[in-house]
């Protein structure tokens, strides 16, 4: 079955600076790749997604985030936050084409400071 | 715009109560799902519903069960719930069953006393 690990449990950064959130997985082949935000109060909505082609995803809200097959990696960056930007991101994986079920990392929370 | 919605928001309970979570999507789709977050845990997946038929039950206790009428409304019933098992219960619901996006609704904040 597939895991996901996101070390950091909260990050604090500076409005105007940059971000990285990183996600790890566990999984015997190519997963699908997901990361959803959730803001204070709301439901989880999709940020990007990765199945395969282009390591490189683009997203919205001016994220995105790179899978590296040899690190088992899809971290989620953003060059400039916004104060919007302070949520809880959740990196998720399936295991392919025929698989429904999502799992997910723990969160991280994402604090701007002014 | 999600297009699915949850009712109530906030819901305290007693341990003897019976309550039910309400979730309707208006987004034509024919999954739905129940998750369960806790605090500083992943999400859970607790089930599944493919065109009102129940393809998935991650061991979930029987003090919830779920009732899906139609392919748009989805329903949790409580009963006889711990302490525990005080969460926000997400909602999802998809086009199809291994459709690549997910959608969620707010959830319901739910607290067992």
């Amino acid at each position: 079955a597939q895991s996901v690990t996101q070390p950091d449990i909260h990050i604090t950064v500076s409005e105007g600076a940059s971000l990285e959130l990183r996600c790890n997985y566990s999984y015997g082949a190519t997963p699908y790749l997901f990361w959803y935000v959730q803001s204070p109060g709301q439901g989880l909505q999709l940020l990007l997604k990765y199945f395969s082609g282009d390591t490189l995803v683009q997203g919205i809200k001016g994220f995105e985030a790179e899978f590296k097959r040899s690190q088992s990696s899809f971290n989620l960056r953003k060059p400039s936050v916004h104060w919007s930007d302070a949520a809880e991101y959740f990196c998720a994986v399936r295991g392919g084409s025929n698989d429904y079920k999502l799992s997910f990392g723990a969160g991280t929370t994402v604090t701007v400071r002014a | 715009e999600t297009g699915v919605t949850q009712t109530p928001r906030h819901l305290v309970m007693g341990m003897t109560n019976k309550k039910s979570l309400k979730c309707e999507q208006h987004l034509g789709h024919n999954a739905m799902y129940w998750y369960k977050q806790s605090a500083k845990k992943p999400l859970e997946l607790m089930f599944v519903y493919n065109f009102k038929e129940q393809t998935e039950n991650n061991s979930v206790p029987s003090r919830f069960s779920p009732e899906c009428p139609n392919s748009s409304h989805l329903f949790l019933h409580l009963h006889t719930l711990q302490p525990e098992d005080s969460a926000l219960y997400l909602c999802a619901s998809s086009q199809r069953l291994a459709e690549e996006t997910q959608y969620f609704g707010p959830g319901t904040r739910l607290l067992v006393l």
